[in-house]
């Protein structure tokens, strides 16, 4: 899998949008974006997956550069229960290996 | 609909003692993963099943740990003669794991809430 970059941390207004970019310069073609995140003493949870269009739902949207080299996750009105840890995931599901590799991630801090 | 629950939601044992940990994946999902997150650290990956396949248990720390799945759908996880490096949080996630149309390829891990282990 594709190696990700993210920034460590951000800060959030609440009701402002939130966006959270990441690097993957090494994604290959058959490689799926993927973010979670990890509200503290909770257990991860999906957020959204592409593969080269912009996809939206009712979390979240997330934005693929055409060159597909990086991503920014898009909360368009963040909340207080929206700070968590993000992490940004590159990976192939059909043969690579199981484990999500959820690296450091950026702490998203959305304050009043 | 319902999400992957978990159970105990925190156990504390002795060290030296047995403990089983229980997870209950989202219905229809065929894939099914155990992870552990130690203290401020990221998931490590435990064992994986998918359907009536062996499961993969290359993740498993030692011959202590051992993990089955009845009926392709609850799961146990195992730790025998526990030790303090066990403590953790223990984590189940569950996948539909689609090989073929759409979202074919694609892996969504959907994750239960955890059981944290704590051994005195």
């Amino acid at each position: 899998d594709a190696k990700t970059t993210q920034p460590p941390s951000m800060d959030c207004a609440e009701g402002r949008a939130a966006n959270l970019p990441c690097n993957h310069s090494t994604i290959s073609g058959n490689e799926y974006v993927y973010w979670y995140r990890q509200i503290h003493s909770q257990g991860p949870q999906y957020i959204i997956h592409g593969l080269k269009n912009n996809e939206t739902n009712e979390m979240a949207s997330l934005i693929i550069t055409e060159d597909r080299k990086s991503s920014t996750l898009i909360l368009p009105h963040a909340t207080l229960r929206d700070t968590a840890v993000y992490y940004c995931i590159v990976r192939v599901a059909a043969n690579s290996g199981y484990a999500l590799n959820f690296g450091k991630g950026t702490s998203l801090l959305v304050t009043p | 609909g319902a999400g992957v629950s978990q159970s105990p939601s925190n156990k504390v044992t002795e060290k030296g003692k047995d403990v089983e940990l229980r997870c209950d994946p989202i219905s229809g999902h065929t894939a099914l993963y155990w992870y552990r997150q130690s203290l401020g650290q990221g998931l490590e990956f435990l064992i994986y099943f998918q359907g009536n396949s062996a499961p993969d248990k290359s993740g498993l720390p030692s011959d202590r740990f051992s993990a089955e799945r009845t009926g392709g759908s609850v799961s146990t996880l195992t730790i025998q003669r526990t030790q303090q490096e066990d403590s953790a949080v223990y984590l189940c996630a569950s996948s539909p794991r689609r090989t073929s149309g759409t979202n074919a390829n694609t892996d969504t891990q959907y994750f239960g809430p955890g059981t944290r282990l704590t051994v005195l």
